[in-house]
């Protein structure tokens, strides 16, 4: 199989926190993971592609000092969001891809729920 | 730059029945993958199907195959013997290189699928 874990699931925090994300292969080595953002009804928007060892590739309009991507480990990648706002509150999805290979799908966390009051 | 586009933002289908959700894409790549994604009120993305561009045949996986048209860039996603299960929002995704072995996925809106009972 191929797990990918995400935590937390939910976080509600306070406007000017920042929180951080994690997103883990369990069961694979990952070179490259995604983050995505999902606002409530609408679909997956790419943030930033994450490869293991190298800064981040932001996608336009991604606030790069806003949203802090770290893929220190083949099986980890962390997202952090700082100085958190209500306008940052939405679902946060990442993916690992398992292995190099131009055949292998992207396999999902179940994805974070971020609420700023 | 690649669009998906998906212009069915909800179908309904009987129980046991057959549906088509609709999926169009436009590129000027010549290989690419095409993907359909399944989102359950869980959240987690789950991979449904998948089919290479430079194959001709059409990908099936038990009760999910794909009507793919090259040349009219479309990629049709047809669910036979409908269950109650099924019911889930419903992501195609087109995937291209970026640099070698690194991809970017790019999705469409999404169609919510409600099966009746």
């Amino acid at each position: 199989g191929a797990v990918v874990s995400q935590h937390p699931s939910w976080v509600i925090c306070k406007s000017g926190t920042s929180v951080k994300i994690e997103c883990r292969s369990l069961d694979f080595q990952a070179t490259t993971m995604f983050w995505y953002r999902q606002f409530p009804k609408q679909s997956l928007m790419l943030m930033a592609t994450s490869n293991e060892g190298s800064k981040a590739t932001y996608e336009q309009g991604v606030e790069k000092d806003k949203f802090l991507i770290n893929h220190a480990s083949l099986t980890l990648s962390t997202l952090t969001v700082t100085s958190a706002h209500p306008e940052d509150s939405s679902f946060y999805i990442c993916s690992a891809q398992k292995g190099v290979y131009s055949n292998q799908p992207q396999h999902f966390g179940d994805g974070t729920r971020l609420s700023i009051l | 730059a690649q669009t998906v586009t998906q212009s069915q933002p909800e179908m309904s289908v009987q129980e046991a029945e057959t549906v088509t959700l609709s999926c169009t894409y436009d590129t000027s790549e010549s290989d690419y993958y095409l993907f359909w994604y399944k989102q359950p009120p869980s959240r987690q993305m789950i991979l449904v199907i998948r089919q290479e561009a430079y194959k001709q045949q059409n990908a099936t996986e038990n009760r999910f195959s794909v009507n793919f048209q090259k040349a009219a860039k479309s990629f049709s996603l047809k669910i036979s013997d409908s269950q109650l299960g099924d019911a889930a929002m419903y992501f195609c995704a087109y995937r291209s290189e970026l640099t070698s072995g690194t991809y970017k996925y790019i999705f469409g809106t999404g169609t919510r699928l409600k099966v009746l009972a």
